[in-house]
This record gives C-alpha cells, structure tokens and sequence, in this order.
C-alpha cells in the first residue's frame, strides 16, 4: 500500500520466529495505542489496542507491551506466518482526544 | 456484512482541478472518519463526521472539505488541486465517535495530481 514508501524500517524474520515490531510515541499525555496492519492494496486493519492503565495486552498471536517511562510500545507476533507479512503502524491518541497521530509504519517480511 | 467501499479507487487529475471522493460505511456504522497517506507524511487525520455533522478536524487547508448524508454515507472534497495533494485516501467507519471504538479502514482511493 502507500505506507510501504521509501525509507520504512523493515524487519525480515523467517517462518516460525517470534517478530517485534517498536513504536516510540512522542506524547507523555497519550492514553490510548493502536496496533495497525496494513497489507498491499489494502486499508489499515485494527489488530490490538492498549490503554494507558495496562502495561501488556495479548490477543490471538499478538502481543502489545506499553512502557509509558519511555514512551515505548512494542507489537510481539508469535510464530509469524508469510500472511503477516505487512507494513504495522502504532497510533497513540492524547487523553480526550479523538484524533490519531499515526507512527511511520514498520515494514515486516517474513520469508517461508 | 459488507466492509468499507470507496470509490473510485484510482483517479487522475491535473493541478487546479477538484475532486469529490466517496465512502460508504459499514451498515448501521454512523461516524466516518477521513485520512490522507503519503510516503513523506505517513498517515495523517483529515476529519470526522458523525449524524451529518463533522465532530473533528485534522490540520489541513479548507481546500480539504467533506460531508456526510443521512445514510453515513461520506464525500470528501479537494479544490484547487496541487501536486502535493497525490495519496492515498482512506475512509473509516465506527459505530459511533467514542474513543477506543475499533475503526475498519476502506482500501483507499488513489488520487494522483499531475
């Protein structure tokens, strides 16, 4: 998709092997985290959220871990599959704010 | 259920010209939110409707402007188009405007300004 410009962090993993994805945010009254994936020639699909009050979220494969001292977020995948192959962006929202501010998107390769 | 519809989904236009984008929501999905992606600026929040009224707004030029009908259906607006203005254009719908609501994205329309 668009998101897969010039110059996006990329991780290559193989089949199989756990993938975290990074995400630095910039605001210290964010209070809210997105985890998005977007495939080629596709929108953004939601994959996991977190809130401020949590530290560690698990969905199905997924995993988000918040550290709010350094305003770090990161996106475990276990087991990553080719079908995860994709450009993930982190989104933080400001306390009382419904507006996004999108991160610059990590592009993940796992190669079979 | 149906997902999010855009149309078209490619476009050309020359600078100065305008452009009307279109999305549907997902059905019973009343708040429609707007997004321009670029290599250069990433994604970036445009502006959300919701029951006909835009609730949010983004930073960008009043070149930018959109609408939505009594059905959810939303149009978007360019004027004046400029170079920059190149992207991709995402639509998403929620069933309302709360925070924390998941949001399913649209594929997009791809404007490119020439």
């Amino acid at each position: 998709g668009e998101s897969v410009g010039l110059h996006l962090p990329t991780l290559s993993v193989q089949e199989g092997d756990n993938s975290i994805i990074n995400c630095a945010y910039s605001n210290s009254a964010s209070d809210y985290f997105i985890w998005y994936k977007q495939e080629s020639g596709k929108g953004p699909q939601f994959i996991i959220d977190i809130r401020s009050n949590m530290d560690k979220r698990q969905g199905q494969r997924v995993t988000v871990l918040l550290n709010k001292t350094v305003k770090h977020l990161s996106l475990q995948i276990a087991a990553t599959q080719p079908g995860d192959s994709a450009v993930y962006f982190c989104a933080e929202n400001r306390e009382g704010s419904y507006i996004p501010t999108f991160g610059r998107g990590t592009s993940l390769i796992v190669h079979p | 259920k149906a997902g999010v519809t855009q149309t078209p989904r490619y476009l050309i236009k020359t600078r100065g010209q305008q452009v009307t984008l279109s999305c549907s929501p997902i059905s019973g999905h009343r708040s429609v939110s707007w997004y321009q992606q670029t290599p250069g600026q990433g994604l970036q929040f445009l502006f959300e409707y919701f029951s006909e009224t835009q609730r949010n707004k983004g930073n960008f030029p009043g070149r930018f402007s959109g609408r939505q009908f009594s059905n959810s259906r939303s149009e978007m607006n360019v004027s004046t188009l400029e170079l920059g203005d190149s992207a991709l254009y995402l639509c998403a719908s929620s069933l309302t405007s709360m925070r924390g609501e998941t949001q399913y994205f649209g594929p997009g329309t791809r404007l490119l300004v020439l």
